[in-house]
């Protein structure tokens, strides 16, 4: 069975400090790890993926992730956090059927 | 990305009258189509899980036949809300996947509201 655990439902950093979103998985097969980002009332934007291969993967905004099989997680970063970021986010494994989500993580930045 | 584009982006109607929301993948065929309910402040829960020609699979606890789903086409899902309640009031957010492709694409989502 596959599910997503995030830790912390809302965070806060001011902007220019460090954004680390955490999210650990499991899964009964090799998973692909995905990082969703959500605007009020928009649907969902993919940031960034892991499927095979590098480990850490890059996406938009600045924003990366690294898969760490080891401690099956795959938290999100991004050095420096801009007012544009706060949004929801949320973390998905697929078993390359479905999609499960986590519960999603409020990002706030502080000016 | 490929584009996903769903319609309408809100709605009201009326308690006891049905509505209908439609899912298009704009320029790839969708061999898979999802359907989640977001409440406030929450995740997406899966509703359905279609497949182009084939009855959707509906999670559990989910009523078949007040949220009817159709996968006609490579390009079209509709998710169609029976005798609508103010309790089905929602977020209504549809992805869809193709092919060989390991992500899914997602609508802008439907805000439903049955007063």
């Amino acid at each position: 069975a596959q599910s997503v655990t995030q830790l912390g439902s809302h965070v806060s950093v001011s902007e220019g400090a460090l954004v680390l979103l955490r999210c650990n998985y499991s899964s009964s097969v090799p998973p692909y790890l995905f990082w969703y980002v959500q605007y009020p009332n928009q649907g969902l934007q993919l940031l960034l993926k892991y499927t095979t291969g590098a480990t850490l993967v890059k996406g938009i905004n600045g924003f990366e992730a690294e898969f760490k099989k080891s401690e099956t997680s795959f938290h999100l970063t991004k050095p420096s956090a801009h007012m544009s970021d706060a949004a929801e986010y949320f973390c998905a494994v697929s078993d390359r059927w479905q999609f499960y989500f986590g519960t999603g993580t409020s990002l706030t930045v502080i000016p | 990305g490929a584009v996903v584009s769903q319609h309408p982006s809100w709605v009201i109607c009326k308690s006891g009258t049905s509505v209908k929301i439609e899912c298009r993948s704009l320029d790839f065929q969708a061999t898979t189509m999802f359907w989640y309910r977001q409440f406030p402040k929450q995740s997406l829960m899966l509703m359905a899980t279609s497949n182009e020609g084939s009855k959707a699979t509906y999670e559990q606890g989910v009523e078949k036949d007040k949220f009817l789903i159709n996968h006609a086409s490579l390009t079209l899902s509709t998710l169609t809300v029976t005798s609508a309640h103010p309790e089905d009031s929602s977020f209504y957010i549809c992805s869809a996947r193709g092919g060989t492709n390991t992500e899914a694409f997602f609508g802008q989502g439907t805000r439903l509201t049955v007063v």
